[in-house]
């Protein structure tokens, strides 16, 4: 059983267009992390949410930390061709400092 | 300034041979992390050190890998003897300060193991 469930999977849209990815968890989380990996690389952090209901916008990038902190969502608008690759959320549990990695949600934006 | 490096970034040996993997860390991090990763995945920890010592590697399958980072700096992981299962993508990442809820890791770019 995954601990954290990301959809879609798989996601191709074309420029311009937007979307939303979604991680969710049964169990709640201190903390959750977005990362982006391009083919090739490893995971680089996109943002850290540590309270629930929290927003933070990053240029064309929003995250969204859920009220009871189990779920999250990720929305890109106007997405971009550079916006292309495995978008991935992890989480801390507690005191436990092992992070927890979904399976991705692999993002193509076609010209 | 650089970031994690990790050697090889591919390799490709028979089942039953060993193989090893090398990473330095970014310099002055403490914490050093190797992940797992799987096709279709994401990262599964399988060994966390603070500093020397290893303080979490209930994932680590101990009959067939090890890992050390003696001197608290640069560390290697090996497999010995691997298996068909073992081929993934070898993640290292390093943190400052203790693991937490706010820790951004960062990643090297893995190596790309192929079992054959």
């Amino acid at each position: 059983t995954q601990l954290l469930e990301q959809s879609p999977q798989f996601l191709s849209i074309q420029e311009g267009e937007n979307l939303t990815v979604y991680c969710n968890s049964s169990s709640v989380f201190s903390s959750l992390q977005w990362y982006r990996q391009e083919p090739g690389e490893g995971p680089v952090l996109l943002v850290t949410v540590v309270t629930g209901g929290e927003v933070k916008k990053l240029k064309r990038l929003t995250f969204q930390f859920g009220d009871a902190r189990k779920d999250s969502s990720l929305h890109i608008t106007a997405a971009q061709t550079g916006d292309t690759g495995l978008y991935l959320c992890a989480g801390f549990r507690g005191s436990n400092y092992k992070l927890t990695f979904g399976k991705g949600t692999l993002l193509t934006v076609n010209p | 300034e650089a970031g994690v490096v990790q050697s090889p970034r591919y390799k490709i040996i028979e089942k039953k041979q060993p193989v090893a993997f090398w990473c330095n860390p970014i310099s002055g991090h403490n914490t050093l992390y190797w992940y797992l990763q799987n096709l279709g995945q994401g990262p599964e920890l399988l060994i966390r050190y603070e500093n020397e010592e290893a303080v979490d590697d209930s994932q680590l399958p101990k009959d067939r890998f090890s890992a050390e980072r003696l001197k608290g700096v640069d560390s290697t992981l090996k497999i010995q003897p691997a298996e068909l299962g073992d081929s993934a993508v070898y993640l290292c990442a390093s943190s400052s300060g203790l693991a937490g809820g706010d820790t951004e890791q960062f990643f090297g770019p893995g190596t790309r193991l192929t079992v054959l």
